[in-house]
């Protein structure tokens, strides 16, 4: 069974500028989550999707950051300006439903100049 | 709010001694507790998990009970081998929904 896949694995912007990040979760998994993790801490949920719609995003910082899943599968975290304080890895995870195990991605690791 | 307190690392052992990861927690209710692995280029992965007071997970010779009094689930194991190389994540799920909170990580590095 594959895994939860998420490109890029490495990016490298200035600060101000945008940058997006793509995950597609495991065949079937109806919920999607976007996490941060700074380095030395743990990770941090930014916003949960099941299937298109919304769950959580209480901890999404919402004037730059946004999220979409339009079709139920796929989803694009994107952050527009970029800060320094951005500087992290994102990780992506899904699960068959509500509640059930989560598979995490490999993540992708943003560093912001 | 919900929160996870790990033990600082890094955790530095040789091959063959015990490991003991403490992790405490503050939460509402009954939550579900989990260790998370991340080893090295690699997504985390659930190690084990206990979802009521005084059960006991356990996974490829790791051990945590959920002590509910003491409000802790500490990591163990007898005999650690190189390739648990990795770093350990406590995290809680409460009742009310799907949010993992996690502690910040404790890093155990074996060597031979």
């Amino acid at each position: 069974e594959a895994g939860v896949a998420q490109s890029p694995r490495y990016k490298i912007i200035e600060k101000r500028q945008s940058v997006a990040f793509w995950c597609n979760p495991i065949s079937g998994h109806a919920t999607l989550y976007w996490y941060q993790q700074i380095l030395g801490q743990g990770p941090k949920l930014l916003i949960q999707f099941q299937n298109n719609g919304v769950v959580d995003d209480s901890q999404l910082p919402k004037d730059r950051f946004s999220a979409e899943r339009l079709k139920g599968v796929d989803s694009t975290l994107k952050i527009q300006p970029a800060k320094l304080e951005d500087s992290a890895v994102y990780l992506c995870a899904s699960s068959f439903s509500f509640q059930e195990k989560q598979y995490f991605g490999p993540g992708t690791r943003l560093l912001v100049l | 709010g919900n929160s996870v307190t790990q033990m600082e690392g890094p955790v530095t052992l040789s091959e063959e001694a015990f490991l003991t990861i403490n992790c405490t927690y503050t939460a509402t209710g009954y939550p579900s507790l989990f260790w998370y692995v991340q080893y090295p280029g690699e997504g985390l992965q659930l190690l084990l998990k206990a979802t009521k007071a005084d059960d006991k997970g356990s996974n490829k010779g790791f051990e945590a009970t959920y002590r509910k009094e003491t409000t802790s689930f500490h990591l163990e194991k007898g005999s650690v081998q190189v390739s648990d190389s990795a770093v350990y994540f406590c995290a809680l799920r409460d009742n009310a929904g799907n949010m993992l909170t996690f502690g910040g990580g404790t890093r155990l590095m074996v060597k031979p």
